[in-house]
């Protein structure tokens, strides 16, 4: 069955400093791996994938994140945070066993502190 | 105008009560799909649709019925509403033709069930 975890319930970071969100992934075959985020009262935004190609992905804000095969992970990162940037982040990956959903993690805050 | 318009916003409703969440979208996607997030869960998938004659059930179906009227409307049904059912529930879409996984998320729908 795949499943992704996200170890971390809540990282606080200090703003200007470089931020990593957690998160590793079971899947059988090739791993589709997204990142989204939620603000306050929103629904989820995406804010990058992994579909093959480059292990390092570049997304919306700033956002990249790693993907590391070996390590089955796919860590969110940031080299500077902005008090902005704090909201909920979910890692998901593609079901592909079962018509290609997305199977999310449990989700981590993320608390920038200026 | 939201791509993926979520109705009601907010609902509270009594135990026994029949609802519907409504959800309309008009990125012209085939996929949509019924996720609930509950605090520390993450987002755990209801039901979805890959188009007009598909639906199928999610991890966490019973309770739960869903409706797809259109290609761009896709409702969520609780027949008897019970306390357990408070959640914040979110509409999402997809395009077939990618398939790669991306969703576009409804701004979600809070439902406290007394």
């Amino acid at each position: 069955a795949q499943s992704v975890a996200q170890p971390e319930d809540q990282v606080n970071v200090a703003e200007g400093n470089p931020l990593t969100v957690k998160c590793t992934y079971s899947v059988s075959g090739n791993p589709y791996l997204f990142w989204y985020v939620q603000y306050p009262n929103r629904g989820l935004q995406f804010l990058l994938k992994y579909i093959t190609g480059d292990n390092l992905v570049k997304g919306s804000y700033g956002f990249e994140a790693e993907f590391n095969k070996s390590q089955t992970s796919f860590h969110l990162k940031k080299p500077s945070a902005l008090v902005s940037d704090s909201a909920l982040y979910f890692c998901a990956v593609r079901d592909n066993d079962q018509g290609g959903k997305l199977i999310f993690g449990q989700g981590t805050e993320l608390s920038v502190k200026p | 105008d939201a791509d993926v318009t979520q109705t009601p916003r907010n609902r509270i409703t009594k135990t026994g009560k029949r609802i519907m969440l409504e959800c309309s979208q008009t990125k012209g996607h085939d996929r949509m799909y019924w996720y609930r997030q509950d605090p520390g869960l993450g987002l755990r998938l209801i039901y979805y649709s890959f188009d007009v004659k598909d639906i199928n059930k999610g991890e966490i179906s019973d309770g739960y019925s869903v409706s797809r009227q259109a290609q761009a409307k896709f409702s969520l049904s609780l027949e008897s509403a019970i306390p357990n059912q408070t959640a914040l529930y979110f509409c999402a879409t997809g395009a077939e033709a990618e398939n790669t996984g991306e969703l576009f998320f409804g701004e979600g729908s809070r439902l406290t069930v007394l």
